[in-house]
């Protein structure tokens, strides 16, 4: 079974300044996918980002970039000139590419805090 | 476009008690999944539907949870008889695609306390 891990639990970065988020994940699988979700307090969670396995470049959303290693089943996300709004949960999640119901296996979760 | 919705927000209830959690998916979305968050563990899957049919249910716990989808729109998750264990945050998702643009728009959850 696929897992997905979350080393930090929470996490702190000054306003404008740069943060990586780490996660690692576990499969046999050679094609999937990965995402970084974001869920601000009290608000519902939204994507951020994505990854597909083959792909060798890394993702890049603005201000948000990932580090995708896969060798090393390693999938980080940087924030760069980190905002007030950047607070949030940060949820690492997996879904296989192949036919199936494409569910979403997450980490914990790492509680992102951006100091003013 | 609204969002994917769920009712109710909050829901306390006893032990041994039904509750019926409700997501009404965006508009057009096929693909309506359900995830659960127990206290200080991951958000696990639970079942995920294809219009009205099932397409994956592996991750329900046991027979007390019944998902239903008729229709194709809105789904019903019903607890019965809830469990102290089932307590939780419980999401709905829905995407119009699967595969690489299988994003999945998240609902605000359904908080369910079991005492």
């Amino acid at each position: 079974a696929q897992t997905v891990t979350q080393s930090q639990p929470e996490m702190s970065v000054q306003e404008a300044e740069t943060v990586t988020l780490s996660c690692t994940y576990d499969t046999s699988e050679s094609d999937y996918y990965l995402f970084w979700y974001k869920q601000p307090p009290s608000r519902q969670m939204i994507l951020v980002i994505r990854q597909e396995a083959y792909k060798q470049q890394n993702a890049t959303e603005n201000r948000f970039s990932v580090n995708f290693q896969k060798a090393a089943k390693s999938f980080s996300l940087k924030i760069s000139d980190s905002q007030l709004g950047d607070a949030a949960m940060y949820f690492c999640a997996y879904s296989p590419s192949g036919a199936g119901s494409y569910q979403l296996t997450f980490g914990k979760g790492t509680k992102l805090s951006v100091i003013p | 476009e609204a969002g994917v919705t769920q009712f109710p927000s909050h829901s306390v209830i006893e032990k041994g008690q039904t509750v019926t959690l409700r997501c009404d998916p965006i508009s057009g979305h096929d693909n309506l999944y359900w995830y659960r968050r127990v206290m200080g563990k991951e958000i696990k899957f639970l079942l995920h539907f294809v219009k009205e049919s099932k397409q994956d249910e592996s991750g329900m716990p046991n027979n007390r949870f019944l998902a239903e989808r008729t229709g194709g729109t809105y789904s019903t998750l019903k607890v019965q008889p809830a469990e102290l264990e089932d307590s939780g945050v419980y999401f709905c998702a829905s995407s119009h695609w699967t595969g690489f643009n299988n994003e999945q728009f998240f609902g605000p959850g359904t908080r369910l306390t079991v005492l």
